[in-house]
């Protein structure tokens, strides 16, 4: 089965303080991609990060870090030192051999001030 | 600048009144798809097109139809729309190299 689980519904935060997105995937395919998208409560969806199957590497764009663990097939997102602006809904996606994007159900972050 | 574009934005209807809903890339993309984004389901594509003249079915295609004569054009038509279309849409494009998929900004749809 191909499947993207965002167990966390909403998540409410404190600004400054840390927050993790955890994102759990299944897919029977050896190639296949990840995303994460971002959106805002204006509505539109944008693209935050993409990253295949054989690169394990972690990645780091300012505040922002994705943790990508083949093992346990997770994809979590880290935002550091949150704001207020951070606050939206975060979709994790997977792309497989399919050639179809699974996006999980999102997770609402709330970054209170 | 790369963008996807829907038209319109904001579309307000009545039942049984035939509506298009355009959707273009300039990206040169050979993939395009529509989603339909509801409280509580998430994302759920349409219809897709691998390229020009090459259209499948997603995961809710029932009351949709889509047609992909140029490949910066993707048009999700609804030939007699009914209340439980109401949703907001997204088209996005994809390219087969780097697979970067992107959106439109998204149009909203009430069907009254």
């Amino acid at each position: 089965a191909q499947k993207v689980t965002q167990a966390q519904t909403e998540i409410s935060v404190v600004e400054k303080e840390d927050v993790t997105l955890d994102c759990v995937y299944e897919t029977r395919d050896t190639t296949y991609y990840l995303f994460w998208y971002k959106q805002p409560p204006s509505g539109e969806l944008v693209f935050l990060i993409r990253r295949n199957s054989f690169d394990e590497q972690n990645e780091i764009s300012g505040r922002y870090s994705w943790n990508f663990q083949k093992s346990t097939s997770s994809f979590n997102f880290t935002i550091t030192a949150s704001q207020v602006v951070d606050s939206a809904v975060y979709f994790c996606a997977l792309l497989n051999r399919d050639d179809k994007i699974i996006f999980g159900k999102g997770t609402r972050l709330h970054i209170l001030p | 600048e790369a963008q996807v574009t829907q038209n319109p934005r904001y579309l307000i209807t009545v039942t049984g009144k035939k509506l298009t809903v355009t959707c273009s890339q300039n990206m040169n993309h050979e993939y395009m798809s529509w989603y339909r984004q509801d409280p509580g389901l998430g994302l759920r594509q349409i219809y897709y097109s691998m390229n020009v003249e090459v259209t499948d079915k997603g995961d809710v295609p029932e009351g949709y139809k889509v047609s992909r004569k140029e490949k910066r054009n993707f048009p999700l038509i609804l030939e007699s729309p009914s209340p439980n279309q109401t949703s907001l849409y997204f088209c996005a494009s994809r390219g087969l190299v780097y697979n970067e998929q992107f959106f439109g900004p998204g149009t909203r749809l009430t069907v009254l």
